[in-house]
């Protein structure tokens, strides 16, 4: 079974850093370009970033350039998000997906002081 | 950046027809943009029904579509079940860019 598994969400304060992971099983990870979305309450959902299946291209939202880095090990079949300089918009449920064929079931982002 | 846009919201029948459509403030709606729609229902995680235009991911029921129509992307849904209602997301590529989600149709079946 194609499964994807987020952890790291929590409550950090404006300002503050987080590190999203997200787990591959059941697919090839390291052939897929992998993806962050985000949802905020009550709103729709953000493509946040993507990245090349072999890790070396990177793209992003405007609103998090700069303050957000998306990142794999293939070896690890993991993917990662460093978040920095978080803000009070980036409250969300963050999500990874290779868009193709499955989603973990999302990781809850506050911020908040 | 690009804007995205979907109708709002749309209603169709129980064993009706409808298409939900995405359309882009760039101009026409190519595969380029490798067009995907998504499927979520409240309280849980989107879905993947179409990839890369009209690809069916492997659990997608037969009753859905993708296609490009008049310029957009086009996702149609024959045989409307009441378990179809949710909200309906396209998401297209721009290339060296990013990708960027429309706001979103949500479905009513009734």
């Amino acid at each position: 079974e194609e499964q994807l598994v987020e952890s790291g969400g929590g409550l950090v304060q404006p300002g503050g850093s987080l590190r999203l992971s997200c787990t591959a099983s059941g697919f090839t990870f390291s052939s897929y370009w992998m993806t962050w979305v985000r949802q905020a309450p009550g709103k729709g959902l953000e493509w946040v970033a993507n990245i090349t299946p072999d890790g070396r291209t990177q793209h992003y939202v405007d609103s998090v350039k700069g303050r957000f880095t998306i990142s794999r090990d293939n070896s690890e079949n993991s993917l990662y998000l460093q978040m920095s300089s978080l803000r009070d918009g980036d409250t969300a449920i963050y999500y990874c997906t290779n868009k193709e064929t499955v989603w973990g079931q999302g990781t809850l982002v506050t911020v908040s002081s | 950046q690009a804007v995205v846009t979907q109708e709002p919201s749309l209603t169709v029948s129980p064993g009706g027809t409808v298409t939900l459509t995405c359309g882009s403030s760039t101009g026409a709606v190519t595969s380029g943009h490798y067009p995907h729609w998504f499927q979520q229902k409240p309280g849980q995680a989107p879905r993947t029904l179409i990839y890369h235009t009209s690809k069916k991911q492997a659990l997608t029921p037969a009753r859905f579509s993708g296609s490009l129509l008049g310029g957009k992307a086009a996702l149609t849904l024959s045989g409307a079940l009441p378990e179809d209602e949710a909200e309906y997301y396209c998401l297209l590529s721009y290339s060296g860019v990013g990708e960027v989600f429309g706001g979103g149709t949500k479905l009513t079946v009734l």
